[in-house]
């Protein structure tokens, strides 16, 4: 069975600092991984997703994140932080060609400091 | 284009009564999922649906939770009984195609007190 842990479930960066989250995958076979943002009390938004082509990986709103194989990382970046980047954050992967509901991480909470 | 629509978006019950969820997917989407999310975890899948049938219904807890999806459009999600535990955000997605990006509706609040 596939999972992913996502590392910290709060990170607080500064308004125009690099914003890093941690995700980490375990498959046993070629995953598909996805990154999705939440805002309060709404649905999830797809930001990326990686599905075996370019390894590097860009998203909506500046945001990417690259597939290591070696490392079984899947890592969320974006160059400089704004106010409104301000949401929760999920990893999420699925296997069988991304055919199957996805399995989520726990979440990581994302504050910006002003 | 119309987004996944769900309702109610609260629902406060006490323990042991029932309660409904209603999800319209995006118009000619074949995939709908439920997915039930506990505060601070993150959403975990309870049943996928391929039209009207089920593709995955293994994490459903089937003694007290049932899904259904008529004619391959809308769903509704029951829990009969409900107990404490229940209390999370049911979220329902829809997706064109069996491999497709999942769009995700604003989700249902479930309070069991």
């Amino acid at each position: 069975a596939q999972s992913v842990t996502q590392l910290g479930s709060h990170v607080s960066v500064s308004e125009g600092a690099l914003v890093l989250l941690r995700c980490n995958y375990s498959s046993s076979v070629p995953p598909y991984l996805f990154w999705y943002v939440q805002y309060p009390n709404q649905g999830l938004q797809l930001l990326l997703k990686y599905t075996s082509a370019a390894t590097l990986v860009k998203g909506i709103n500046g945001f990417e994140a690259e597939f290591k194989k070696s490392e079984t990382s899947f890592h969320l970046t974006k160059p400089s932080a704004h106010m409104s980047d301000a949401a929760e954050y999920f990893c999420a992967v699925s296997v069988r060609g991304g055919a199957d509901g996805l399995t989520f991480g726990k979440g990581t909470h994302l504050i910006i400091q002003p | 284009e119309a987004g996944v629509a769900q309702s109610p978006r609260y629902k406060i019950i006490e323990k042991r009564q029932s309660v409904a969820f209603w999800c319209n997917p995006i118009s000619g989407h074949a995939t709908l999922y439920w997915y039930q999310q506990i505060l601070g975890q993150g959403p975990k899948l309870l049943i996928q649906f391929q039209n009207n049938g089920v593709v995955d219904d293994s994490q459903l807890p089937k003694d007290r939770f049932s899904a259904e999806r008529l004619k391959g459009v809308d769903s509704t999600l029951k829990i009969q009984p409900a107990k404490l535990e229940d209390s999370a955000v049911y979220l329902c997605a829809s997706s064109l195609v069996r491999a497709g990006e999942l769009f995700f509706g604003e989700g249902s609040r479930l309070t069991v007190l």
